[in-house]
Order: C-alpha cells, then structure tokens, then sequence
C-alpha cells in the first residue's frame, strides 16, 4: 500500500544532542513537508520541499535543519539550536500539478519527541 | 496573505447531536481551495474534503455535511447525529494555487470530544 512512513513513533532526546526524524513515501509525490503541532496551536510548517535538493523554510525553522537527496525521502534534523524541541511532529506530501490543481495532502502518523 | 480561522478551540456534545465546526478564511485571490482533515488520537491527519472556490454547491457524505459559503468566506462542516468515533481534532485548510504552490495554510483546529 502506497503512504508516508514516519520513524520513530516515539523519541527521546536529551539535551544538547541532535537528531533525526525520519520521512519516507511511495507515493510518487513530488512535495513534502514538515509541520510542528503543539498543544493549542495547530499545525506549524517548518521546512517544505518541492523538488530534489531544494527545499525551503517554513514558519519555523530555525534549530532544524532538512534533506532532500531523494524524491521518497525528507528526514528532518532537530538540532541543539532548538531550544524548545518537545513536540509532535507531522510529515506531509503531495502531488504538484501543472495546471495548479490542489489536492492537499497525504500525512504520515507522526513522531513525538521529549526532551528529557 | 492567506488566512484561517477555526474560532472554536473546544466543543463538546453528547452523542447523537449535531455539531458544526466553523470556518472562516481570507484570502484575495478568487481560485482556491478549502479542505477539511480529521486528526483522531493515533495522530495521523486524515483528509476528508477538498472544495474549490467555483463550486458552492454543498456536499453530503454520510453523516458528514460542508456548507461552502463565499459570500461569508465559511466553509462549515456538520456531524450529525454524532457518535463517540467522531472525537477528534479537525483542521481547516486553504490553498492559492496562484501564490506559486505555497503550502497549504491550516488553522488551529477545533477539538470535539463526543460524549456517550
């Protein structure tokens, strides 16, 4: 079955250290996304990309950092700089049309990540 | 800039009621899209309905029902006769196809617990 994987579902983290969540889809989707949900806030956007090797920030990307050097895969790095990293954290993707036809997007099941 | 609102934090019904989710949204281009997505406690955003801006007809699925309104900018969805599965938390979101494949802008979402 085609759909987006997000690993791991749970994360710990200490202080101070970096690390990655991973996003991989079989979708043949073109765009992905990161999004940040806390409690009351809704979805935040991070960093997205719409092709190979580029990628653009979001709302809220300082203290992560992304990868896109395939088309199936966008990992997402929370780094020490982040100073507040406990959240949960959706990927998205979806297909880009010529003509400018939307239709939205297909989300994985989420990591959340404590800082500990 | 684009825009939506979901003035709503928190609903709560008993079961078997009716229940509308309110959404507002800006946005001065005149083609765009609408959807709604559900978000149920395993954490994986769910799409439930993609509207574009030349079709104001309303849209039925089952218990589920959206009222496309542009002459308020709305486009509220109806449970009715709610049941406790309904619990979760919906998101609203708006896409402009002409702001160059931006990201979809969601609002902060409504949580409605159902109450059996």
């Amino acid at each position: 079955d085609g759909g987006i994987t997000q690993s791991p579902k749970y994360l710990f983290r200490k202080e101070g250290q970096n690390v990655t969540l991973s996003c991989e889809q079989n979708l043949n989707h073109d765009a992905m996304y990161w999004y940040r949900q806390d409690p009351g806030q809704g979805l935040r956007l991070i960093y997205y990309s719409q092709i190979v090797n580029d990628f653009q920030k979001g709302d809220i990307a300082e203290g992560y950092s992304v990868s896109r050097e395939k088309k199936e895969s966008f990992p997402l790095t929370v780094t020490s700089a982040q100073k507040n990293p406990t959240a949960f954290y959706l990927c998205a993707s979806s297909i880009i049309d010529p003509t400018g036809d939307q239709y939205g997007y297909t989300f994985g099941s989420g990591t959340r990540l404590t800082v500990v | 800039a684009q825009k939506v609102t979901q003035a709503q934090t928190e609903i709560s019904v008993v079961e078997k009621e009716d229940v509308t989710l309110d959404c507002v949204y800006e946005t001065r281009d005149t083609t765009y899209y609408l959807f709604w997505y559900k978000q149920p406690p395993s954490g994986e955003l769910v799409f439930l309905i993609r509207r574009n801006s030349f079709d104001e007809q309303n849209e039925i699925s089952g218990r589920y029902s959206w009222n496309f309104q542009k002459s308020t900018s709305s486009f509220n969805f109806t449970i009715t006769a709610s049941q406790v599965v309904d619990s979760a938390v919906y998101f609203c979101a708006l896409s402009v196809p002409n702001s160059g494949n931006t990201p979809l802008v969601f609002g902060k979402g409504t949580r409605l617990s159902v109450i059996a």
